[in-house]
């Protein structure tokens, strides 16, 4: 199946720093990437949208200047957490679409640890 | 957000028995029901898809649509330990490039 890949897979920073996650479609151009963010022992929360080119689409309740969206190329999204707290430690995964639509391809995941 | 609700369990089968996974969904207009599994700190991992109304086997696992009853449910054959896992509903609604996600469902295979 089609791989995607997300670096780093854990990160440990101070509070009050700035932490990036990229989101890599390996093998298929991504037309489309979403960010999710995942408590313990609860479901996937989508933050945002992003489509290549544009700017991100946040749900409602994520701030969009706390949580930076940029999907500069076809395979690459990154997520910067500015301003880490420790409410922000979480499971961050990203996903991607392929350009026919057809289905979504989830990351590996990264844990932030906000300490 | 669209609703898509899954009784979140836990869900206890013997190892060798089937395990029947339930999920119902809001939107009537929705076009793609897709089923993942997801490990305890690990993300979710795509299982199947399906499209149309009835059945779709692919090994162990059978995914089954009735879009006049908005359900979707996934049956696991001859269930084992490593089955067990959280089992994610999404549905992709109609027009929509988002998937829109289930609580999950907890599934313990005892061997």
């Amino acid at each position: 199946g089609a791989v995607v890949s997300q670096h780093p897979s854990w990160v440990i920073c101070k509070s009050g720093t700035s932490v990036k996650i990229e989101c890599r479609s390996l093998d298929f151009q991504a037309t489309t990437m979403f960010w999710y963010r995942q408590f313990p022992k609860q479901s996937l929360m989508l933050m945002a949208t992003s489509n290549e080119g544009s700017k991100a689409t946040y749900e409602q309740g994520v701030e969009k200047d706390k949580f930076l969206i940029n999907h500069a190329s076809l395979t690459l999204s990154t997520l910067t957490v500015t301003s880490a707290h420790p409410e922000d430690s979480s499971f961050y995964i990203c996903s991607a679409q392929d350009r026919a639509g057809n289905t979504i391809y989830f990351g590996e995941g990264s844990w932030l640890t906000v300490v | 957000q669209k609703e898509v609700e899954q009784n979140s369990g836990p869900l206890s089968v013997p190892e060798g028995a089937i395990a029947s996974l339930n999920c119902t969904y809001s939107d009537r207009g929705s076009q793609s029901f897709f089923w993942y599994r997801q490990y305890s700190g690990k993300s979710p991992e795509l299982i199947m898809f399906i499209y149309s109304n009835g059945d779709k086997e692919d090994g162990r696992f059978t995914a089954q649509l009735n879009k006049a009853s908005q359900y979707v449910s996934l049956l696991i054959r001859d269930s084992q330990p490593s089955d067990s896992a959280t089992y994610l509903c999404a549905v992709n609604g109609a027009g929509a490039n988002n998937l829109f996600f289930g609580t999950g469902t907890r599934l313990t295979v005892i061997p």
